[in-house]
């Protein structure tokens, strides 16, 4: 079946903007995950989706970044006011209910330079 | 300190050698241990999952932990041009659910 979608693939921005990202996790699974990846980083958490459960949102580096789920599918990232250091990767990923592996599948990601 | 390292590289070897990518943690507490790897402009994709101590082999790859030296690696033999990737380790206290922890990544070239 289809795997994880994130749109944009790529989002160019100015400073002081807000941007949205969004995503759409695999079929049936209801644990879903932001992580960034900085250039030549590796990947840091952001927040965690886990079925009607209150989401971890320990990752979140600042207020200016919040994240939805609706409907225990498709979710969306928004950054407001945008600021350079922003640029970045935005991955997504989705996984198996709580009682499975924890292998989680990633999208492709999307690409935000804030200009 | 971060609670995952891995040594960026990048690493450059000839066709048909043995690759050996390594991470080290901190967080005792680290049970499930994950490879991934990532072709440029792609996500992340999982290559090898393992629980606890000891060895994994899967075709050309072997993964190792040794949790009482908090040390993991990822073998990969008769190395090919396709292999040329970022490498990335990844690992969580709970085989079920909650966030990994990743490391920097390890960026491989295998030269024809």
């Amino acid at each position: 079946g289809a795997g994880v979608s994130q749109s944009p693939s790529n989002k160019v921005t100015e400073k002081g903007k807000d941007v949205e990202l969004r995503c759409d996790p695999i079929s049936g699974h209801t644990a879903l995950y932001w992580y960034r990846q900085s250039l030549g980083q590796g990947l840091e958490f952001l927040i965690y989706f886990q079925g009607n459960s209150a989401p971890d949102k320990s990752g979140l580096p600042s207020d200016r970044f919040s994240a939805e789920r609706t409907g225990g599918s498709v979710s969306t990232l928004t950054i407001q006011r945008t600021q350079q250091e922003d640029s970045a990767v935005y991955l997504c990923a989705s996984s198996l209910p709580t009682g499975a592996k924890n292998i989680q599948y990633f999208g492709a990601g999307t690409r935000l330079s804030v200009l | 300190q971060k609670e995952v390292e891995q040594d960026p590289g990048p690493l450059s070897v000839p066709e048909g050698a043995i690759v050996s990518l390594n991470c080290t943690y901190s967080n005792s507490a680290f049970q499930y241990f994950m490879w991934y790897r990532q072709y440029s402009r792609k996500g992340p994709e999982l290559l090898m999952y393992t629980y606890s101590s000891g060895n994994k082999e899967d075709g050309r790859f072997t993964a190792q932990v040794d949790k009482s030296s908090k040390y993991i690696s990822l073998f990969i033999r008769d190395s090919q041009p396709s292999d040329s990737a970022t490498y990335l380790c990844a690992m969580s206290p709970s085989g079920n659910t909650g966030k990994l922890i990743f490391g920097q990544g390890t960026t491989l070239q295998v030269k024809p």
